[in-house]
């Protein structure tokens, strides 16, 4: 059963304007939160974390929310480039789960010039 | 440069024929890991590893196996491949503990496909 959910499979965004990419989860002992970005024949490779004790963490363009009673969090990518066209993936984890990864399905974004 | 390398890239191959993916990192991480990523399915854990000898399941381990006898080696084994197993194979790897840097870092992916 997927515990960690992206249900927008798609997202586009003009260049410059805000692209919010959400994912929810429904596993409450998740502790810890991810967002890896994948191009095209490559990896998957980390954007950015934000533990269950925060509620946002922010990093250039980048900022993750987390909202814990909703089961909740999003990924804000201001302002959008055309380099950000990607596949993102929500992932979540338990300290106590090997350190395993539950990743969401995937969103694609495309932000056009 | 730190990295995860995956060997094959890309692979064709026909059902039955045993055949091994091997992955290897560099950076010294205890934690390895493998996954499949699936259209509509995003990526799912097939086994995992916490430190040399210490292997373990993940979501999807049928038909399946690892070996990790040294840190830096976490080959994936298919013994009798099966055309349900064609996929994008990813090897990661990390260093549990290590507070923001406690990431996974990927390969670049190895490309199955079983006829």
């Amino acid at each position: 059963d997927q515990q960690v959910k992206q249900n927008s499979p798609s997202l586009s965004v003009q260049e410059g304007r805000i692209s919010i990419l959400n994912c929810d989860y429904t596993n409450s002992m998740f502790d810890y939160f991810l967002w890896y970005k994948k191009y095209p024949a490559e990896g998957p490779t980390f954007l950015i974390s934000i533990s269950s004790i925060k509620d946002k963490n922010e990093d250039g363009r980048f900022t993750v929310f987390l909202n814990k009673s909703a089961k909740h969090l999003s990924l804000h990518i201001v302002p959008s480039q055309p380099g950000d066209s990607a596949v993102y993936f929500c992932a979540a984890r338990t300290s106590n789960s090997g350190y395993a990864l539950n990743f969401g399905k995937g969103t694609s974004l495309l932000v056009t010039p | 440069e730190a990295q995860v390398t995956q060997n094959p890239r890309y692979l064709i191959t026909v059902t039955g024929k045993k055949l091994t993916v091997t992955c290897s990192q560099n950076m010294n991480h205890e934690y390895m890991s493998w996954y499949r990523q699936d259209p509509g399915l995003g990526l799912r854990q097939i086994y995992y590893s916490m430190n040399v000898e210490v292997t373990d399941k993940g979501d999807v381990p049928e038909g399946y196996k690892v070996s990790r006898k040294e840190k830096r080696n976490f080959p994936l084994i298919l013994e009798s491949p099966s055309p349900n197993q064609t996929s994008l194979y990813f090897c990661a790897s990390s260093s549990p503990g290590q507070g923001v840097e406690d990431t996974q870092y990927f390969g670049p992916g190895t490309r199955l496909t079983v006829l």
